[in-house]
């Protein structure tokens, strides 16, 4: 089965901040992988997919890149809704899938 | 309005069963692979299963294989996740998430509903 990493698990961030990511598959997985932020009580939301395209609605201070095994999801300037735990989620061995183990964002 | 909505969640003792159930509206659900998804509390995300939309074809992680099945009535626009033989590792928030591209990443989720296993 395919594992996914994240790291780190958590960060501390202000507002303004440049944050990075990373998600690393235990395989090769191509660019089959989707990254969600949810935030406390509330589901998943769907930021991108495919590695790299950003779901309609989404800012665009968000971003993917990666292929392969490594992965990373980008936020260039953090406000202050985007502190939330971020999950990656491959789908290379549809119709299985598996999901990071998140990322913690929060305040420093 | 496009939304999904479960139903269901309770307090169930170890070895028991529950259905819970989810509403699709404001979309052609018969179009879509639907999934379910959980979290245990203070805990990540765990994919559990999916149905493709005719229901022809089901998936199911290893954990909830021959204790879990899912189901869909695309007549009424409605999921479900039928659980018997239900464990303690059970307790999460199941989530019923709409499938994109052949189900593989999720664009619409519900609010979840909870399902708690304990004596």
């Amino acid at each position: 089965a395919i594992q996914l990493t994240q790291s780190p698990s958590s960060l501390s961030a202000s507002v303004g901040d440049r944050v990075t990511i990373t998600c690393r598959a235990s395989q090769g997985i191509s660019s089959t992988l989707a990254w969600y932020q949810q935030k406390p009580g509330k589901p998943p939301k769907l930021l991108i997919y495919d590695a790299s395209i950003l779901e309609v609605g989404v800012p665009s201070r968000f971003s993917g890149s990666g292929s392969g095994t490594d992965f990373t999801l980008t936020i260039s300037s953090l406000q202050p809704e985007d502190f939330a735990t971020y999950y990656c989620q491959q789908f290379k061995s549809f119709p299985l899938f598996t999901f990071g183990p998140g990322t913690k964002v929060d305040v420093k | 309005e496009v939304q999904l909505v479960e139903s269901g969640g309770n307090l169930v003792q170890p070895g028991g069963s529950l259905r819970v159930s989810c509403a699709a509206s404001g979309f052609t659900f018969s179009a879509y692979w639907m999934s379910w998804v959980r979290q245990a509390p203070g805990k990540g995300l765990e994919w559990v299963a999916n149905i493709k939309q005719d229901g022809s074809e089901n998936y199911y992680v290893d954990s909830v294989k021959g204790r879990f099945t899912i189901s869909r009535d695309n007549a009424k626009n409605s999921l479900y996740l039928h659980m018997s033989s239900l464990r303690a590792d059970d307790t999460a928030v199941y989530y019923c998430a709409r499938g994109v591209r052949f189900g593989s990443y999720f664009d619409l989720w519900g609010q979840g509903t909870l399902v708690t296993v304990s004596s």
